[in-house]
């Protein structure tokens, strides 16, 4: 089984409506991410967790929220979607100590 | 903004070649890391190379950091078609754990 997984995998919605990806571990990580993929301009953070009391912005948080339920598990929420936010999400994780990141397979979001 | 900036954006060449991308940086780093990204999917790291090192090698993957010129090149050795993929570069700032990600150099591998 993969370590990092994220449902929904895809996802058409419209505009107005809120939306919720989830992501899940099994690496036993404290560090989870959201980043989202606009083409030609590589990952961006979303929101970051260093343990499940903590969460904090990143570089483009406005119009996200999230919720870390449990070690294992970081939600991203988008409370009305809008046309541009239309991209690809990653849920990515990290040991403490280092700074390698995991990531999950992405979500594909369509806001129509 | 974004940390990172790869060159070239794109790059394509013959199978068994060698392909080189740059990455430079802007501010003081804790370590600079190489990641792959197969069309639309998750991202796979493939390096990291802490401030104090010149020189890391992994299979047919070479990287160097030039810490004085804020700069990084990743050298893919003997290049396999299993290797077109998108290859992005990623910092850690000094008193930061996270990555900031540059915009990725696209590599075409033809047979």
């Amino acid at each position: 089984d993969a370590d990092v997984t994220q449902t929904p995998r895809n996802r058409i919605t419209k505009t107005g409506k809120r939306i919720m990806l989830e992501c899940s571990q099994t690496k036993g990580h404290d560090r989870m991410y959201w980043y989202r993929q606009d083409p030609g301009l590589g990952l961006r953070l979303i929101y970051y967790s260093f343990d499940v009391k903590d969460i904090n912005k990143g570089e483009i948080s406005d119009g996200y929220s999230v919720s870390r339920q449990a070690q294992a598990k970081f939600s991203l929420s988008l409370e009305s979607a809008i046309p541009n936010q239309t991209a690809l999400y990653f849920c990515a994780t990290s040991d403490f100590r280092v700074g390698e990141q995991f990531f999950g397979p992405g979500t594909r979001l369509t806001v129509l | 903004s974004q940390q990172g900036e790869e060159d070239p954006q794109a790059l394509s060449i013959q199978e068994g070649e060698n392909a080189t991308m740059n990455c430079s940086y802007k501010t003081s780093i804790n370590n600079l890391q190489w990641y792959r990204q197969n069309s639309g999917r998750g991202l796979v790291h493939l390096i990291l190379i802490r401030s104090n090192e010149r020189e890391k090698h992994s299979g047919r993957l070479r990287v160097t950091l030039d810490t004085s010129k804020k700069s990084s090149s990743l050298l893919i050795t003997a290049s396999r078609a299993a290797d077109t993929a998108s290859y992005f570069c990623a910092t850690v700032g000094v008193n930061d754990y996270k990555l900031s990600f540059g915009a990725g150099t696209t590599v075409t591998v033809r047979a």
